[in-house]
Formats: structure tokens, C-alpha cells, sequence
């Protein structure tokens, strides 16, 4: 069974760092790319960044570049999210997300974690 | 990018059909078949409905269906169900290899 765990959320303070991770089974973890899509409180899904499958490729949505990195641990199935410089617009519910095989030919998210809640305030 | 439009909320009666539009751009939806919806219950993760515009995974009902036309995809859900009732978002593939997603739509089962 495929899973994805999250983790790592927390209350920070503005201009605070933070790690999420998500922790992934059942599946061969370094066949896959994976992306991170936030959902600030009430509000739509938006998509943040994404790394290839043996971490060469990363690209990171205009809101978050130059602040958030994202790598992955394929000997350890982790992908991680590295959220430094956070801003109150940051407070969200962070989630990892697997795309489907890119050999498949398609282009969209089959799996999904159930999410980790960042929330930047002083 | 910009995010996909859709409609704020549609609603209807149990045993009706119901259909979210989701408009984009020739670099997103127009461009690419692409396009795949989730629903998302309150509390819940998004799931995956439909995906490259018109195909459904396994386990998914039939009664959940999509299509596309030029920049403008739909989803349409035939005799709603009270277990329908959630946000729905659809997303596409877009020219700068990565995804966007639209503005949600809040589903009301009457």
C-alpha cells in the first residue's frame, strides 16, 4: 500500500525556518518525482515545487523561490522541505505528493499525504 | 502561473447532474490533455477523480466524467450523490513542466 506520512509542522515565528518531510512507502520511492502543494487555511490548493526522481530536476513556484528547498533521500525514502525566511502567507497545510511513473506518459498526482500544518505568527 | 478558474460553487439536487468548468490558458489547458480533478472532503487530503482530461482510476464511480474544449475543461457528476458534497480543484500540466492548479469549487448536494 502506497503511503506518504508528513511531517514536521509547527508554529514559527516570521522569519523562521522550518523541515518538513514525508516519509514514503510501499512503492519504489526513487522511480518517482514528487512535489509539495500547500493550502493556506480555508483557502485552494496551490502547487510549490517539485524534484525529479534522483533530485537533478527542481523547479519551485515564483511565491516560495529563493526561500524553500526541496531534496529527497532516496536510501531513505524521504523527500523534505526546507522552508527558511517564513512569511504569515506561508501558514498553510503542506502536502507531499506523488506523481504518477513519468513512463506512463501522463502527468498528474495519484497519491497524496494527509498533510502538516506550518503556521507562521509571532 | 496563474491559477485555473473555476466556479466559486455549484450545487444540486440528489439524482442530478452537475458540471465544474475550469478555464485556462493555451500554456496549461489548452495545451496539454493534461488535466486531472481531485476531490477534497473537509479535514481530508485531495483525491485523484479524473485524470488527462477524460480517464478515471480504478475505483472511482462512473459517475464521474470529464471533458475538454479549447482552454476550458468540466468535469460533470450524473445522479449526485450526498457523498459528493466537497471541494473539487482541477489541475493541468503546464509549458514550464510543472502543475496549476484551479480556484476550487464547493459542491452542495441539496
Amino acid at each position: 500500500e502506497v503511503q506518504l506520512v508528513e511531517s514536521g509542522g509547527n508554529l514559527v515565528q516570521p522569519g523562521g525556518s522550518l523541515r518538513l518531510s514525508c516519509a514514503a512507502s510501499g512503492f519504489t520511492f526513487s522511480s518517482y518525482w514528487m512535489h509539495w502543494v500547500r493550502q493556506a487555511p480555508g483557502k485552494g490548493l496551490v502547487w510549490v515545487s517539485r524534484i525529479n526522481s534522483d533530485g537533478s530536476i527542481i523547479s519551485y513556484a515564483d511565491s516560495v523561490k529563493g526561500r524553500f528547498t526541496i531534496s529527497r533521500d532516496n536510501a531513505k525514502n524521504t523527500l523534505y522541505l526546507q522552508m527558511n525566511s517564513l512569511r504569515a502567507e506561508d501558514t498553510a497545510v503542506y502536502y507531499c505528493a506523488r506523481e504518477v511513473l513519468r513512463s506512463s506518459g501522463s502527468h498528474h498526482f495519484d497519491y497524496w499525504g494527509q498533510g502538516t500544518l506550518v503556521t507562521v505568527s509571532s | 502561473q496563474s491559477a485555473l478558474t473555476q466556479p466559486a460553487s455549484v450545487s444540486g439536487s440528489p439524482g442530478q447532474s452537475i458540471t465544474i468548468s475550469c478555464t485556462g490558458t493555451t500554456s496549461d489547458v489548452g495545451g496539454y490533455n493534461f488535466v486531472s480533478w481531485y476531490q477534497q472532503h473537509p479535514g481530508t487530503a485531495p483525491k485523484l477523480m479524473i485524470f488527462d482530461v477524460s480517464n478515471r482510476p480504478s475505483g472511482v464511480s462512473n459517475r464521474f466524467s470529464g471533458s475538454k474544449s479549447g482552454n476550458t475543461a468540466s468535469l460533470t457528476i450524473s445522479g449526485l450523490q450526498a457523498e459528493d458534497e466537497a471541494d473539487y480543484y482541477c489541475s493541468s500540466y503546464t509549458s514550464s513542466s510543472t502543475y496549476v492548479f484551479g480556484t476550487g469549487t464547493k459542491v452542495t448536494v441539496l
